[in-house]
């Protein structure tokens, strides 16, 4: 079973552009969530989507948007970019249909702003 | 902030040697769970706890829970070199499906 597939792994993008990642989740899996983890704040959740909707959403300025298509897979998207959006971003999946589902996470993309 | 505190921040051991780390969290939960992270990389899922279960096991891996003190703990036992990396708890932020992360743990296993 193929696990959580993020692209791109390694990005690299200049202040003000925009940028927009993507996640695969696990075959059958209808959550997933987005995280940012910077050396300074920690795993910071983003924002979290089940069946194209989003249920729940961090505190991020409104630059951060991401949205799910019916296939389960997930975007993200950054406008703007500003040096400190410099970050690893993770995404999750799970079931999504209980609270007490696993979360599985993708290796991530590592997001450099120039 | 709604993260969970973890400590120790860091922990240097012995290869063979038992390694524990603690979560502290501030909200009810309906369940926390365990990561292990390698060098920045992505989250390996190690273990769930639900919040009516008191101890769990997975392996080496030995998971408690206290519900009264919102508080959690890892164990590895019998530890190995590969298990050098950044332990994280992550809990469900009141029930939610938002996982608040906690601080992490990092260990090193010396061969």
């Amino acid at each position: 079973k193929a696990g959580v597939t993020q692209t791109p792994r390694y990005l690299i993008k200049t202040r003000g552009q925009q940028v927009t990642l993507s996640c695969s989740p696990i075959s059958g899996h209808r959550s997933v969530s987005w995280y940012q983890q910077t050396p300074g704040q920690g795993l910071q959740f983003l924002f979290e989507y089940f069946s194209e909707t989003q249920r729940n959403k961090g505190n991020f300025p409104g630059r951060f948007s991401g949205r799910q298509f019916s296939n389960s897979r997930s975007e993200m998207n950054v406008s703007t970019l500003e040096l400190g959006d410099s970050a690893l971003y993770l995404c999750a999946s799970s079931f999504g249909d209980s609270r007490d589902t696993e979360a599985f996470f993708g290796q991530g993309t590592r997001l450099t702003v120039v | 902030s709604q993260q969970g505190e973890e400590d120790p921040q860091a922990l240097s051991i012995q290869e063979g040697e038992n390694a524990t780390m603690n979560c502290s969290y501030k909200t009810s939960i309906n369940n926390l769970q365990w990561y292990r992270q390698n060098s920045g990389r992505g989250l390996v899922h190690l273990i769930l706890i639900r919040s009516n279960e008191r101890e769990k096991h997975s392996g080496r891996l030995r998971v408690t829970l206290d519900t009264s003190k919102k508080s959690s703990s890892l164990l590895i036992t019998a530890s190995r070199a590969a298990d050098t990396a950044s332990y994280f708890c992550a809990t469900d932020y009141r029930g939610t499906y938002k996982y608040i992360f906690g601080t992490g743990t990092r260990l090193k296993v010396l061969a």
